[in-house]
Formats: C-alpha cells, structure tokens, sequence
C-alpha cells in the first residue's frame, strides 16, 4: 500500500515558472523524502525532512512539512527545462512508502 | 562502487520461465530494498535486507517471488514461473542505514511475453 499521495498528478509550466506539488500522508512519520525520477532512469534524492522539521531549502528547492495537516509541499522555483520529470513523496518508516507521483512538464 | 548497479537493465522471459535480477549495492550500505515500479504508477515496496537479513517480504505479491542477500552485500530477486504481470521495473536501492537517503539503481525492466 502506498503511504504518501501527490497531488496533483500533473502540471506543465513555462520555462522560469516556479511549480508547487503536495503531498499528504497517512501515518505518523519520522522524517519525509522527495525523490526525482526521470523517464527510464532510477529515482534521485531530492532533500530529506525530519519530523521536527517545518521547512527546508536545497538550492532552487524548498519544502515545507505540516505534521498536524499530515502534508507536505515541494517547491521548484525558476523551473527549468532539465527539472521535467516524476516527483515523488515517500514516507520513511524504514521502508520507504512512495506516492503515484507527480509528473512535471517544463516547457521551453 | 559509485553507485548502485543492476543486471541486466532489460530482461525479456517468457511466460512460465524463471528470472533472476541482480543488485549491486553501495560498498557499505547495511540497508537494501527491492521495489516493484508499473507503468505510471510510483515503487511499490517488495522486500528489505538490513546486511544479510532479510527484515520484511511483506510487500512480495506471491510465492514466486524470493530475494537474497547470503553475504550482506549482493541482493538476486527471483521470480518463479513468470507472469504476464509480473512485467515491470524491479529497482533495488541501498543506503547506509534504514531511514536515510536511499540511493536508487537504474532498474531492471522486466517484460513476460
């Protein structure tokens, strides 16, 4: 069964756009991930938030986390190009529990 | 190695036969997870090894499927008897300890005919 559900399941945007994707989750958590996978290839590790955690930045990245809501947003600010691919959420219970996904399209 | 490494990267069987992929983790990593990837859909938990113990196969959908890890390091997922849908990408990640960043192969895809 999958723990985490992205939201929303698509969006296109133009070059320089920023794009916003959710994800929200069942079960308490201690720490929640965003992986990137593009088309055919394995995922990448976005940026890890910790439970205690409320927000985050990694480069052009930024999530935020809301432990009472049960959600989580990511953030790809001035998008690019090479940033088209499935974003995924997955909670961590040591197994890692991944959503449907989000598939991004950026176009140029 | 630099990264985790899976064979082969495609893998046509026929119905009925038997299949064995293969995961090379990161030299280290404790932590190793098999994960079951459709077509539009995200990985779906199979199977995870914490060294040579294989912690949790709740996530293998039938008996014709088993995993191991003899050494620790190396992982073979096998499925037995193959099916129509068994085709899918099986993707095997490691990482150093069970809740922290994993580290993803390239995947194997597999396709039953």
């Amino acid at each position: 069964s999958q723990q985490g559900e992205e939201d929303p399941q698509a969006l296109s945007i133009q070059e320089g756009e920023n794009a916003t994707m959710n994800c929200s989750y069942k079960t308490s958590i201690n720490n929640l991930q965003w992986y990137r996978q593009n088309s055919g290839r394995g995922l990448v590790h976005l940026i890890l938030i910790r439970s205690n955690e409320r927000e985050k930045h990694s480069g052009r990245l930024r999530v935020t986390l809301d432990t009472s809501k049960k959600s989580s947003s990511l953030l790809i600010t001035a998008s690019r190009a090479a940033d088209t691919a499935s974003y995924f959420c997955a909670t961590d219970d040591y197994k890692l529990s991944f959503g449907a996904g989000t598939t991004v399209t950026v176009r140029a | 190695g630099a990264g985790v490494s899976q064979s082969p990267r495609y893998k046509v069987a026929k119905r009925g036969q038997d299949v064995a992929l293969r995961c090379d983790p990161i030299s280290g990593h404790v932590s190793l997870f098999w994960y079951q990837q459709a077509l539009g859909q995200g990985p779906e938990f199979l199977t995870y090894f914490q060294n040579e113990a294989q912690l949790d196969k709740s996530g293998l959908p039938s008996d014709r499927f088993f995993a191991e890890r003899p050494e620790g390091s190396v992982s073979t997922l096998k499925i037995q008897r193959t099916q129509q849908e068994d085709s899918a990408v099986y993707l095997c990640a490691s990482s150093d300890r069970g809740d922290t960043e994993a580290f993803f192969g390239q995947g194997t895809r597999l396709t039953v005919v």
